[in-house]
């Protein structure tokens, strides 16, 4: 079974202020995406990272991708209260066109005004 | 545009009594079609996907099972609720292994 593990699992910080939400596992995955997701919804996706080492940014997201292909990150400049949300690493693996998708635990974020 | 319907909301169960799930998408042929629970809000567990009609894969042993009599529609059933079976399900559409999820707004389900 491959595993994501997720850090932290609980950031709560004051708006302005930057962050880093790591993704770790010790199997190859081939892509990664990352979802945001509030509270009695389902999540939605931010972003699919595919090349080891590839670097994604959205607005004030930045999203990376190991150059093996087995860990994350993903960091936010200036946080704001629109961005708090509970936030999902999740892998695709498997040689197959469906490819299964195994999540992290999660990083809940909280960025207070 | 694609979208993805999933209903009920919310759901207040018996324990032994059934369950239905549904879940549809509109606007795509032959999606990939997921069902994830959800606890405490946390990260979610595969319980079933399908790649195409009659076609269901089970991920992990449990109380519960799916069907996908049409393209476009999942459903996931039970015959007897648990209380352990209580949580929040989620129904995700996909192209493929290099595409996102799409998830519907999911089912919060509470056995009692």
């Amino acid at each position: 079974t491959q595993l994501l593990e997720q850090s932290p699992q609980f950031l709560s910080i004051q708006e302005g202020e930057n962050l880093t939400v790591y993704c770790n596992s010790s199997s190859v995955f081939s892509s990664l995406q990352w979802y945001r997701q509030e509270p009695g919804e389902g999540p939605v996706l931010l972003v699919t990272v595919v090349t080891g080492g590839e670097v994604k940014k959205l607005k004030r997201l930045t999203f990376q991708f190991g150059d093996a292909r087995k860990d994350s990150s993903l960091h936010i400049t200036a946080a704001q209260p629109g961005d708090t949300g509970l936030y999902l690493c999740a892998g695709v693996s498997g040689g197959t066109s469906y490819g299964k998708l195994t999540f992290g635990q999660g990083t809940i974020l909280t960025v207070h005004p | 545009s694609q979208t993805i319907h999933q209903w009920p909301a919310t759901l207040v169960q018996p324990v032994g009594s059934p369950l239905s799930l549904e879940c549809t998408v509109e606007g795509t042929s032959n999606p990939n079609l997921y069902w994830y629970r959800q606890a405490a809000g946390r990260g979610l567990q595969l319980l079933f996907y399908s790649v195409g009609i009659g076609q269901i894969s089970s991920e992990v042993p449990q109380n519960l099972s799916a069907s996908r009599p049409q393209d476009r529609q999942f459903i996931l059933s039970s015959k007897k609720l648990l209380l352990s079976d209580s949580g929040f399900y989620l129904c995700a559409w996909s192209r493929g292994r290099l595409h996102g999820y799409t998830f519907g707004s999911g089912t919060r389900l509470t056995v009692v």
